[in-house]
C-alpha cells in the first residue's frame, strides 16, 4: 500500500540538540497526525493538525501541516534521553477514517 | 482519549496454525481498525472493522486470510489464519475517536 516518505530516516544527536524531520505525500491529506513509538508498544499520538498552514506545538514539540496539504514537519527542541524512540507522520483523508503512515525516523541520542 | 487493551501482548506458534487476537477499548467507538507492523517496518493498514457490517479489507489483505468480527462498539478480534514465517509481525489495533486514532500496544507475533 502506499506510504508516505519521511526523512532522514534516522539521526543521532546529542542531547540538547534541537531535531527536524519532515514528511511528504503525493497526494492531498486533510489531516497529519504526528506519532511516537517506544519498542514493544503502539504508536502514541504527540500532535493532530487539521488545516493547511496549522503550526501546532505540544511542550517541545511543534509540527505544521503544508500549505499545499502534501507535506509536514515535525521539530523537537532542547532533546532529553526520553524522545528517542521511531517517530512516524500519518496523513488523513476524511475525520475517524484510515491512516496513511510514513516510513518512520529513528531517534538516537548519543551520549 | 481511549485506552486500548490487547490479547495476547504476544506469542510464538507454529506453522499452519491460526491466532486470533482481542481488541478491547474503555469506549464505545464507530470505527475499529487493524494494522500490521513487519519487523523494522512502518505500519500497514489490513482492515477496517464497523460494527454490524462486515469488515473493509485493504489491497493485499482478504478475508479469508485474516477474519475479523466486531460484535460490539468495544470489541473486536483479527484472526491470522494458516499462518507461515512471513506473518510475523507485530499487529496493532486501533479506534477513531474525535478525529484522532489512538493505538492499541500490539500483538507481537513470531511464527515458526
Amino acid at each position: 500500500g502506499q506510504q508516505l516518505n519521511q526523512s532522514p530516516q534516522s539521526m543521532f544527536i546529542q542531547e540538547g540538540e534541537d531535531v527536524s524531520m519532515n514528511c511528504t505525500s503525493s497526494s492531498i491529506f486533510n489531516t497529519w497526525l504526528w506519532y511516537k513509538q517506544d519498542p514493544g508498544e503502539g504508536p502514541v499520538l504527540l500532535i493532530a493538525l487539521y488545516k493547511a498552514g496549522e503550526l501546532t506545538s505540544n511542550g517541545r514539540l511543534t509540527a505544521q501541516f503544508g500549505i499545499t496539504r502534501k507535506d509536514s514537519f515535525l521539530n523537537i527542541s532542547a532533546s532529553i534521553p526520553s524522545d528517542v524512540g521511531i517517530y512516524f507522520c500519518a496523513g488523513q483523508l476524511e475525520g475517524n477514517e484510515k491512516l496513511t503512515f510514513g516510513t518512520g525516523t529513528r531517534l538516537t541520542i548519543i551520549p | 482519549s481511549a485506552v486500548i487493551s490487547q490479547k495476547p501482548s504476544r506469542d510464538i506458534c507454529q506453522r499452519g496454525t491460526s491466532l486470533t487476537i482481542q481488541c478491547q477499548v474503555d469506549s464505545q467507538v464507530t470505527m475499529m481498525f487493524w494494522y500490521r507492523q513487519q519487523p523494522g517496518q512502518s505500519l500497514t493498514l489490513i482492515a477496517t472493522a464497523n460494527q454490524g457490517s462486515e469488515a473493509t479489507y485493504e489491497s493485499g489483505f482478504v478475508i479469508d486470510k485474516f477474519p475479523i468480527s466486531r460484535p460490539n462498539l468495544t470489541f473486536s478480534t483479527l484472526t491470522v489464519s494458516n499462518m507461515s514465517p512471513e506473518d510475523s509481525s507485530i499487529y496493532l489495533c486501533s479506534v477513531a475517536l474525535h478525529n484522532e486514532q489512538f493505538f492499541g500496544p500490539g500483538t507481537r507475533l513470531t511464527v515458526l
